[in-house]
């Protein structure tokens, strides 16, 4: 079936820092790939997507390149702000399938 | 805001009760999800209405069930809770069955002592 696998965190970095967060996955037919972001106290909101390989989805600065040779589709910043802290979640669906999500990642960003 | 509403935001109850949480999906939104967070499992997809008619189940107890009513708004029933149940639950929409874009609510917060 399908699955997503994200790096553990917590991730803790430094204002201005360099983000990655890694995702992998593994699924049948041709998915569409998702980073959701939670804020403390709130549900999750869509960040980015991409919905076929080599596709590059992009918001706030945060970007992420579908790729399918490796399965992956890695997280990424230039430089984080404070106000990035959240969780982050890596997600996919293939065909109509609901979404399935990674376990989250928890990125603290400090001054 | 995302326009989905869910109440309440926490609730307290004992083993062996049952409960009832509310969802109402955005304005036009014809697609309901539910799913359970926890520390242990993540995000764990229960099941999916479009249009009041079940559309896709997941990981959901035979304890618990769900529904769409006429009006779009959506429950979801919990059942001879166990202290395991107790997680956050997110109510989702979206505007058709594909799962292209959710918008969440904040969610429901339910302890089991």
């Amino acid at each position: 079936g399908n699955s997503v696998t994200q790096m553990e965190g917590p991730v803790t970095l430094s204002e201005e820092a360099f983000l990655t967060i890694n995702c992998t996955y593994t699924a049948t037919g041709y998915p569409s790939l998702f980073w959701y972001v939670q804020y403390p106290g709130e549900g999750l909101q869509l960040l980015l997507k991409a919905t076929k390989a080599d596709d590059k989805g992009s918001n706030k600065g945060f970007e992420a390149t579908y790729r399918k040779e490796t399965t992956s589709f890695h997280l990424e910043k230039g430089s984080v702000q404070v106000s990035d802290s959240a969780v982050y979640f890596c997600a996919l669906n293939s065909g109509n399938t609901p979404l399935v999500f990674g376990k989250g990642t928890r990125l603290s960003v400090i001054a | 805001d995302s326009g989905v509403t869910q109440t309440p935001k926490h609730l307290i109850t004992a083993t062996g009760q049952r409960v009832t949480l509310r969802c109402s999906p955005r304005s036009g939104d014809l697609s309901v999800y539910w799913y359970q967070q926890s520390l242990d499992q993540g995000l764990q997809f229960l099941i999916q209405y479009y249009n009041g008619e079940e559309r896709a189940k997941g990981n959901i107890l035979e304890r618990f069930s769900a529904q769409q009513f006429p009006d779009l708004h959506s429950e979801l029933n919990l059942s001879s809770l166990e202290l395991g149940d107790s997680a956050l639950y997110f109510c989702a929409s979206s505007v058709g069955w594909g799962n292209e874009k959710l918008f969440f609510g904040s969610g429901t917060q339910l302890s089991v002592l």
